[in-house]
């Protein structure tokens, strides 16, 4: 089944700074690969998504980039705010499972002012 | 927005007892709805595909026994956790696919603690 790695596992950046965070994934039949925002002690929010027939995506200050080839996708958060700080997760998925998502391990982002 | 509800979002229970889970689509309908658990610092864990009108699809070493699954409408799907222990302790997320649009929305989550 497919299997998703996401790194870094925790990540400080000071207010302003970008932040990148990355993920690669195991099954080359996946074609959707969203990003998630958790915050504390709620459900995870969709901020940007990709499908495979794209290679970047941008909205605002947030992008991601696909290369299907090394199987690896990146959130890219540009002009990081405090508002930012939060648990991040990538996620794969193939179109024909309805929405089966299989999640990365997260990344705290911690914005410092 | 479409809206994904999930009721209770907190439940506290005694070991042994059981607790049902509901998570609704406020403004559309779902043929199709996940449930995932989440235990602290962790990753969302998928457990099972709730079909309407159908057997829920577990994955593997998730208990089918244990956390039943009924989706018995186009806007809601349960979720049972039968004889809790504190082990099952989570918190529990489903997310719902929206019938016409394809879209995929999130509850905010439910949290079970088992005394």
């Amino acid at each position: 089944g497919e299997n998703v790695e996401q790194h870094p596992s925790t990540l400080s950046v000071q207010e302003g700074d970008s932040a990148v965070i990355k993920c690669t994934y195991s099954d080359s039949a996946s074609n959707y690969f969203p990003w998630y925002k958790q915050e504390l002690g709620k459900g995870p929010q969709l901020i940007i998504d990709i499908r495979s027939n794209v290679g970047e995506k941008k909205d605002q200050r947030i992008a991601v980039t696909l290369n299907k080839t090394a199987k690896h996708f990146s959130l890219h958060i540009t002009e990081t705010q405090p508002e930012d700080s939060a648990v991040y997760f990538c996620a794969a998925s193939r179109g024909n499972q309805g929405g089966k998502l299989i999640f990365g391990q997260g990344t705290e982002l911690s914005v410092k002012p | 927005g479409a809206v994904v509800s999930q009721h209770p979002s907190r439940v506290i229970c005694k070991s042994g007892t059981s607790v049902k889970i509901e998570c609704r689509s406020l403004d559309f309908q779902a043929t199709t709805m996940f449930w995932y658990r989440q235990f602290p610092k962790q990753s969302l864990m998928l457990m099972a595909t709730s079909n309407e009108g159908s057997k829920a699809t577990y994955e593997q070493g998730v208990e089918k026994d244990k956390f039943l699954i009924n989706h018995a409408s186009l806007t809601l799907s349960t979720l049972t956790v039968t004889s809790a222990h504190p082990e099952d302790s989570s918190f529990y997320i489903c997310s719902a696919r929206d019938l016409e649009t394809g879209e995929l929305f999130f509850g905010e989550g439910s949290r079970l603690t088992v005394l």
